[in-house]
């Protein structure tokens, strides 16, 4: 069965204080991997789509990498403005039509 | 551009009654989607639909009717409402669903069924 797992559930960081989200994916076939950035009630925003293992992408102080089993999100210097919840998701090459998503992790970034 | 619209924003509902969330898009898409995010446990695919006309179920369809007639507006009926309905709804439209093109969400609507 496809599955996405992202971890941690939760994380806090203090303002500069660079880390890295994890998205463990289990799909038959990989189509695309897309990250996106969820504000507390809004919908969320697309951030990044990676397609082949070692495929790199950046947007500011994001960095989104891809291996054959995983994905990262790397925060470099994080801002108070990057705490939101991050969710990634999975098209599988089965399932043409179906996005699965991930739990998200809530990333909190402290002044 | 106004993207993905949703109405209405918020929504109480009495257990059996039947309601519309409403969904629009203007950027010609293809494929849409509506979406149930419960605490811990993500976004949940409720049905899609890759053209009007055309129209699938996703994970947890039960409950819920959708119809697509163009290609701007993917309403989904709640039949009788129920508890277990109460969720935030997120629709959602990308260019097609063969290639792998990234969604665009609506703002969602948040609906309380007592």
């Amino acid at each position: 069965e496809d599955q996405v797992t992202q971890s941690p559930e939760a994380l806090r960081l203090q303002e500069g204080e660079s880390s890295s989200l994890n998205c463990s994916y289990t799909v038959s076939g990989l189509r695309g991997l897309f990250w996106y950035r969820q504000d507390p009630g809004k919908g969320p925003e697309f951030l990044f789509t990676l397609y082949s293992a070692g495929e790199e992408k950046e947007k500011e102080r994001l960095k989104a990498t891809l291996t054959k089993k995983e994905s990262f999100l790397h925060i470099t210097a994080p801002k108070p403005e990057d705490s939101a919840t991050y969710l990634c998701a999975v098209q599988a090459t089965s399932g043409t039509y179906k996005y699965i998503f991930g739990t998200g992790t809530r990333l909190k970034v402290l002044a | 551009n106004a993207g993905v619209t949703q109405t209405p924003k918020f929504q109480v509902l009495k257990t059996g009654q039947s309601m519309t969330l409403q969904c629009a898009q203007d950027m010609n898409h293809e494929y849409m989607s509506w979406y149930r995010q419960d605490p811990g446990m993500g976004l949940r695919l409720i049905h899609y639909s890759v053209g009007a006309g055309i129209t699938d179920q996703g994970e947890v369809p039960n409950g819920y009717n959708v119809s697509r007639s163009t290609t701007e507006d993917f309403p989904l009926r709640l039949l009788s409402a129920a508890p277990s309905q109460t969720s935030v709804y997120f629709c959602a439209s990308s260019l097609t669903g063969t290639e792998t093109y990234e969604q665009y969400f609506g703002p969602g609507t948040r609906l309380t069924v007592t």
